[in-house]
C-alpha cells in the first residue's frame, strides 16, 4: 500500500514564474491538506481539500490555489512566484484525525 | 490561535537518557497529537491524545495532557540515535486540522 506520495522531490524556480506541485493521498483517505514549511520553521496551514472543495484555507494570499481530482489526488499551484515562497511543501492526507505525511517538495525561488 | 508552542527548542542529550519535550496551547481542544520529523523529510504522526485523557502510552513514548494548564508533554525514555529528529505538537478542534508549532530539535548523541 502506497503512502502519500509528491512530485516532484525539487523544483528551482524563477521569481514571477507559476508552479503546479501534485500529491497522491494514501489509499482510501479522501482529505488532502496542503503545508508550506520555511527552513526552521514548523509547517504552516495553507488549505484542505475534501470531495473536490477548499475546505478550509489558512492565512495565504490568492497567489496560492489548488485542485482536487475525483480520484482525490490534488494540485497546489503558486503564481507570480516570490523569493519568500522558497520552502518545503508538504501534502498530507487524513484518516480518523492523524495526518499521513508525503515526503514533500523542496521548492527553491530565484 | 489553536497553533501550539514546544519547549524548548533544542534538546541534546546521550544516547540512553530520556527525552522531555512540552508543548502550550491557548484555546480549548478536541485532541492533541505528536509528530516526528526527520531532517527534510515528511512528518509522521507518534501519538493521538484526546481531551477527556490525561495520559497514553506507545511503546517507549509516554504523552500526558493537562487541559486546565493546556499544556502536554511527551517523554522519550531510553533514547537512540535514530530518535534524533524534530518533534511537533499539534492542538485541534472542531475541524481536526493540526497546527504546528516551531518544535524541539531532539539530538541524541551515540
Amino acid at each position: 500500500d502506497a503512502g502519500v506520495t509528491q512530485s516532484p522531490t525539487h523544483l528551482i524556480k524563477t521569481r514571477g514564474q507559476q508552479v503546479t506541485l501534485r500529491c497522491s493521498p494514501k489509499s482510501g483517505h479522501d482529505t488532502v491538506s496542503w503545508y508550506q514549511q520555511a527552513l526552521g520553521q514548523g509547517p504552516q496551514f495553507i488549505f484542505q481539500y475534501y470531495e473536490e472543495e477548499e475546505r478550509q484555507r489558512g492565512n495565504f494570499p490568492d497567489r496560492f490555489s489548488g485542485h482536487q481530482f475525483p480520484n482525490y489526488s490534488s494540485e497546489l499551484n503558486v503564481n507570480a512566484l516570490l523569493l519568500g515562497d522558497s520552502a518545503l511543501y508538504l501534502c498530507a492526507s487524513s484518516f480518523e484525525e492523524k495526518l499521513f505525511f508525503g515526503s514533500g517538495t523542496q521548492l527553491s525561488v530565484l | 490561535s489553536q497553533q501550539g508552542e514546544e519547549d524548548p527548542q533544542a534538546l541534546s542529550i546521550q544516547e540512553g537518557e530520556n527525552a522531555t519535550m512540552n508543548c502550550s496551547y491557548k484555546t480549548s481542544i478536541n485532541n492533541l497529537q505528536w509528530y516526528r520529523q526527520n531532517s527534510g523529510r515528511g512528518l509522521v504522526h507518534l501519538i493521538l491524545i484526546r481531551s477527556n485523557e490525561r495520559e497514553k502510552h506507545s511503546g517507549r513514548l509516554r504523552v500526558t495532557l493537562d487541559t486546565s494548564k493546556k499544556s502536554s508533554s511527551l517523554l522519550i525514555t531510553a533514547s537512540r540515535a535514530a530518535d534524533t529528529a524534530s518533534y511537533f505538537c499539534a492542538p485541534a478542534r472542531g475541524s481536526y486540522i493540526p497546527t504546528f508549532g516551531r518544535g524541539t530539535s531532539l539530538i541524541v548523541h551515540p
